[in-house]
């Protein structure tokens, strides 16, 4: 199966900051990772696809990049709403999807 | 829009099947674009993909759980199912259905919390 290994597994951060998360795979997995947003009692949310791609209605801080092992979720400008735990998720082996362990944004 | 909603007992005994229905509104589970999956959740932990299945009845496990795991779709009522065998406490968790569109989950349940106890 292919790993995914997130970093940090927690961050804080105050309103209007720019956050930065990074997911690594275990193998390369071209541009095909997506990304999570998990509210406390609530659950995933996806944001991102592709790697970059916006989900419709998801705010245009939130930005993905990044391909092969290495990727990137941006939120430019935090806000209060972002205050929650994200996570990477691998679609390159459609038959077992795997996510990282989370990273959890808190209030600094 | 697009709604899915998980029923089944929220409580379990050690040893035997955990039986979790998700029923679909809002599409069709026949649509030969998606299949419908399974996550969980352990409390306080990350996700976990237990498998997925098309309306065909093609299905696909996570191979640690493959052997205990089966499930069926009832195109009639627009519903799939999961049934975990053999449920130990680490199978205490909150599982959550979702529609698997290209290997991401663009829709998901409001999930079950499902305690494996005697």
């Amino acid at each position: 199966d292919i790993q995914m290994t997130q970093s940090p597994s927690s961050l804080s951060a105050s309103i209007g900051d720019r956050v930065t998360i990074t997911c690594r795979a275990s193998q390369s997995i071209s541009t095909f990772l997506n990304w999570y947003q998990q509210k406390p009692g609530k659950a995933p949310k996806l944001l991102i696809y592709g790697g970059s791609s916006l989900l419709s209605g998801v705010p245009s801080r939130f930005s993905g990049s990044g391909s092969g092992t290495d990727f990137t979720l941006t939120i430019n400008s935090l806000q209060p709403e972002d205050f929650a735990t994200y996570y990477c998720q691998q679609s390159y082996n459609t038959r077992f999807p795997t996510f990282g362990g989370g990273t959890k944004v808190e209030v600094k | 829009q697009l709604q899915i909603q998980e029923s089944g007992p929220g409580l379990v005994k050690p040893s035997e099947t955990l039986s979790l229905r998700c029923t679909v509104f809002g599409d069709s589970i026949s649509s030969t674009r998606n299949s419908w999956g399974w996550i969980r959740q352990s409390p306080g932990k990350g996700l976990e993909w237990i498998g997925g299945i098309f309306h065909t009845g093609t299905a696909y496990y996570n191979p640690s759980l493959k052997s205990r795991v089966t499930t069926s779709v009832d195109m009639s009522k627009n519903q799939f199912s999961l049934k975990l065998s053999a449920v130990t406490a680490a199978d205490t968790a909150m599982y959550y259905c979702a529609r698997v569109r290209n290997a991401d989950f663009d829709y998901w349940g409001q999930g079950t919390l499902v305690t494996v106890s005697s």
